[in-house]
């Protein structure tokens, strides 16, 4: 079955940029998107289809995707952005999730 | 804007079901498929399966085959989906979402807000 990995921590300085890597085989040709999980909260939806950012996510979310690698970039990373973020794609009708990374502000 | 609701958290004996529902407002809900989530205490989230309302096609991960069942009501009116897990075990204990998945089986852009479900002896 298709697996995509993800580090578990990832930690970034208020007002830096942020990357989160996640990792499958040629996912580069399949469309990644990405999930925002604060505690106790439903994951929201903040990357479709590789890049593309849905009404009412802010501007400084955006992802790319190429090879085997897809990125969630964060751009001047503000303290509410700290949570888990988890990967997704699909492969043959099936739903796939990275195993999530918590993403630290400090 | 499309909203769903889930009902309420449940606690459940091991080797028992539960059925868990979710509707949908504020959109086309025949028209889209609806995934089924769970996350256990501090893990990752982990795709069950889901539905297409409009046609009753289903969809399993290999994982939940044969223990899992999901259902809906197609009718606009009511507009709800269900889950049935059976044979439950104490490693069944999580939160299990809902979520309105686009594009066939592709992103799941609008999630229920969760039910917990327990199982203890």
């Amino acid at each position: 079955s298709y697996e995509l990995t993800q580090p578990p921590s990832v930690s970034v300085s208020p007002g830096q940029t942020a990357s989160i890597p996640c990792s499958g085989d040629k996912l580069g040709h399949k469309y990644a998107c990405w999930y925002q999980q604060k505690p106790g909260q439903s994951p929201v939806l903040v990357i479709s289809q590789d890049n593309k950012r849905p009404s009412g996510i802010p501007e400084r979310f955006s992802g790319s995707n190429s090879g085997n690698t897809a990125t969630l970039t964060i751009s001047g990373t503000q303290a509410m952005d700290e949570a888990d973020y988890y990967c997704q794609t699909w492969d043959n009708s099936l739903v796939v999730f990275g195993g999530g990374t918590k993403l630290t502000v400090l | 804007q499309v909203q769903l609701v889930q009902s309420g958290a449940a606690v459940k004996k091991p080797g028992s079901s539960v059925k868990v529902s979710c509707k949908a407002s504020g959109g086309t809900f025949n028209s889209y498929a609806i995934s089924w989530v769970r996350q256990a205490p501090g893990q990752r989230l982990e795709w069950m399966g889901g539905i297409i309302p409009m046609f009753g096609t289903t969809n399993y991960a290999q994982k939940f085959e044969g223990r899992v069942a999901f259902t809906a009501d197609a009718d606009e009116s009511t507009s709800t989906a269900y889950m049935v897990l059976s044979s439950l075990t104490s490693e069944d204990t999580a939160v299990y979402y809902c979520a309105r998945t686009y594009g066939g089986w592709g992103y799941l852009d609008y999630w229920g807000q969760g039910t917990l479900v327990t199982v203890s002896s």
